[in-house]
């Protein structure tokens, strides 16, 4: 059973940069049905997608951040990882990794818990 | 970008009872559609893609119908494990997320 785990600071600067990184245990990141997802939920708020990255390297990011947004892999580490810069308290959120899979038209079918950040001075 | 609407937001309801929410999308979007169920403090769980076909495990009181621009979800005999918060998410271009609709105990 796959399992995803996110990892990274709870707590961020304003302007500073937000560095997640997700962990797959019980499957392999190199499939090519696969896809690894960021989603983020600002408190009391509805959910936002963020990006994906394929293992392949291919991406496709929300249009609403893909300026501030990179997502990379490390398939050696069997990692995928969330790169966020300048960012202010609206990036205040519980971030959520995710799989989505291509005969699922794309649905998310594995989630990580979650871990909450807040950018505070 | 497509704009996902769920209505209603809020539905205060019985067990028992037989729940519809729907969801529109601002252009077609054929059946590139998912639902899920999210409960406070938890991720996400996804109960329906391909816009009506159910995922292992879900029971078979949850049910999705649609295609184009309109989509319902239907509960038909609400639990008590039901009362959550449900969100539908399109995946044609640019994936979004519907405003969610919480389902509250009446």
């Amino acid at each position: 059973q796959v399992q995803l785990q996110e990892s990274g600071p709870g707590l961020v600067k304003p302007s500073q940069t937000l560095s997640l990184t997700c962990s797959i245990s019980g499957g392999s990141i190199s499939s090519g049905a696969h896809y690894w997802n960021w989603i983020r939920q600002r408190p009391g708020k509805g959910l936002e997608w963020i990006g994906y990255i394929h293992y392949s390297g291919s991406t496709y990011y929300n249009p609403s951040l893909k300026s501030r947004v990179t997502i990379s892999v490390d398939m050696s580490k069997s990692q995928f990882s969330l790169r966020l810069i300048s960012i202010t308290a609206a990036d205040t959120a519980v971030y959520y990794c995710a799989r989505s899979v291509l005969y699922y038209y794309y649905a998310l079918d594995v989630w990580g818990r979650g871990t909450t950040v807040t950018v505070s001075s | 970008d497509i704009q996902m609407t769920q209505s209603p937001s809020t539905l205060s309801a019985s067990v028992g009872d037989r729940v519809t929410i729907t969801c529109r999308a601002s252009q077609s979007i054929s059946s590139w559609l998912a639902w899920y169920q999210q409960k406070p403090g938890k991720a996400p769980k996804l109960l329906i893609y391909k816009a009506s076909t159910l995922e292992s495990g879900v029971p078979s009181r949850f049910s999705g119908s649609g295609s184009g621009t309109e989509f319902t979800l239907t509960i038909s005999s609400l639990q008590p494990d039901d009362f959550a918060t449900y969100y539908c998410q399109q995946f044609s271009s640019y994936w979004t997320f519907g405003q969610g609709t919480k389902v509250e105990i009446k």
